[in-house]
This record gives C-alpha cells, structure tokens and sequence, in this order.
C-alpha cells in the first residue's frame, strides 16, 4: 500500500542556514504530494503541494519538487528563520473508495536557534 | 481563511466518563476525517466521512464513535474513556481530493 518515508529529527539549525528535510514514497498510481507544517500548540497547516510528476511546490521560500524517477519530495528553504521552528509532515492521496484520506510521514522536528 | 473549529481545546477527565469532541467547519465541505495524534507526532486516521449520514473507520482502530447528522459538524464520541485513549485528537475537512484544512485539535487525558 502507499506510504510515506521522512528523515527523522530532530533538526537543529542556526538561523540562515540551509535546510532539507528529506521524504520518499511508496505509492500505486499517482498521488499528489503535501507538505504540512504544525506550529506548537496549533494544528497543521498546508505549506505546499504538488499533484503531477516534476512539479514544484513552493511557498514562504519552501520548495519541494516531486521526483516521480526518485519517488521523492524532498523539503529545501534556502535561509530559515526561528520563525520555521516547527514540525514537518509529509504526505499523499491515499484512495480509498469512493474519496480519499492522506498519509502522514511521522513528522520531522526542525529548531531554529538565532 | 479555513475556519475549522474544535472544542474543547484541552480537556482532563477521569477513566469511565463518556466524552464527546465537537469539530465544526464553516466552509461548506463534504469530507470530513479525524486523525489521532501520538506523542511521538505521528498522525493516524482513525475516522473519516464524505457526507451527511456517511461515516467509515480509518486506518488505526479506535474506539471512538463518529456521526454526521449535518455537514458542518462531525462529533467524535467516547462512551467510556480510558488511560490509553490519552492523546491529541486533530479532524480536518476537505472540498475535494487535495488540500485538508486541519482544526486546533482537542489534547485529551484521562487520569
């Protein structure tokens, strides 16, 4: 069945530094990809997608592209912020009758210190 | 904006009480799905529905109930809580096959 891999945290940066979160899939078909972010205390929000292969997603200087060859999508921000300090949930379209639900990775833990 | 609601926020009770987390969303969506939380973040569908009067099981087990008597609402009700059912309990909804709009989430203990 379909699933979802992430690199495991937590992630410690320094503020401005380059970040990758990696996330591979296992899926049949063509699933759309998501990236989700949960801040402390909140639930998740999306922070971008990608529904076909060589896509971008990309939103508040987060990118990720899906890689149908690699069956990656792998998260990059160029200089993150303390403000990024969160959890990072990659995700697909899981089909399932007549809708569909989405697969969670388990989450990736990113701090941000200045 | 995404107007997801979920109350309470945070609730504390003892084991054999009945509980019932309320999920509310204004924007008019059909799918409507419950996910459960662990410590460790990792998020497990426990309950989901495409409609009024639809409700199926998710991935993990649980023994929480759900129902949808209208499409804005979608209760998630335990009839006897217990230590193990401890936990962050997230619903969401969706318009149609891609972007799920989460709510606060309910974190839930029971002593």
């Amino acid at each position: 069945g379909n699933s979802v891999t992430q690199m495991e945290g937590p992630v410690t940066l320094s503020e401005e530094a380059f970040l990758t979160i990696n996330c591979t899939y296992t899926a049949t078909g063509y699933p759309s990809l998501f990236w989700y972010v949960q801040y402390p205390g909140e639930g998740l929000q999306l922070l971008l997608k990608a529904t076909k292969a060589d896509d971008k997603g990309s939103n508040k200087g987060f990118e990720a592209t899906y890689r149908k060859e690699t069956t990656s999508f792998h998260l990059e921000k160029g200089s993150v912020q303390v403000s990024d300090s969160a959890v990072y949930f990659c995700a697909l379209t899981k089909w399932a009758q007549a809708g569909t639900a989405l697969i969670f990775g388990k989450g990736t833990t990113l701090s941000v210190s200045s | 904006e995404a107007d997801i609601y979920q109350t309470p926020r945070y609730l504390v009770i003892g084991t054999g009480k009945k509980i019932t987390l309320e999920c509310s969303q204004t924007m008019g969506h059909d799918k409507m799905y419950w996910y459960q939380q662990d410590p460790g973040m990792e998020l497990h569908l426990i309950h989901y529905s495409y409609g009024v009067n639809s409700t199926e099981k998710g991935d993990l087990s649980s023994e929480s109930t759900v129902s949808r008597i209208r499409t804005e609402h979608f209760p998630l009700t335990l009839e006897s809580a217990r230590p193990s059912h401890t936990s962050q309990y997230l619903c969401a909804s969706s318009e149609g096959v891609l972007e799920q709009y989460f709510g606060p989430g309910t974190r839930l203990t029971v002593t």
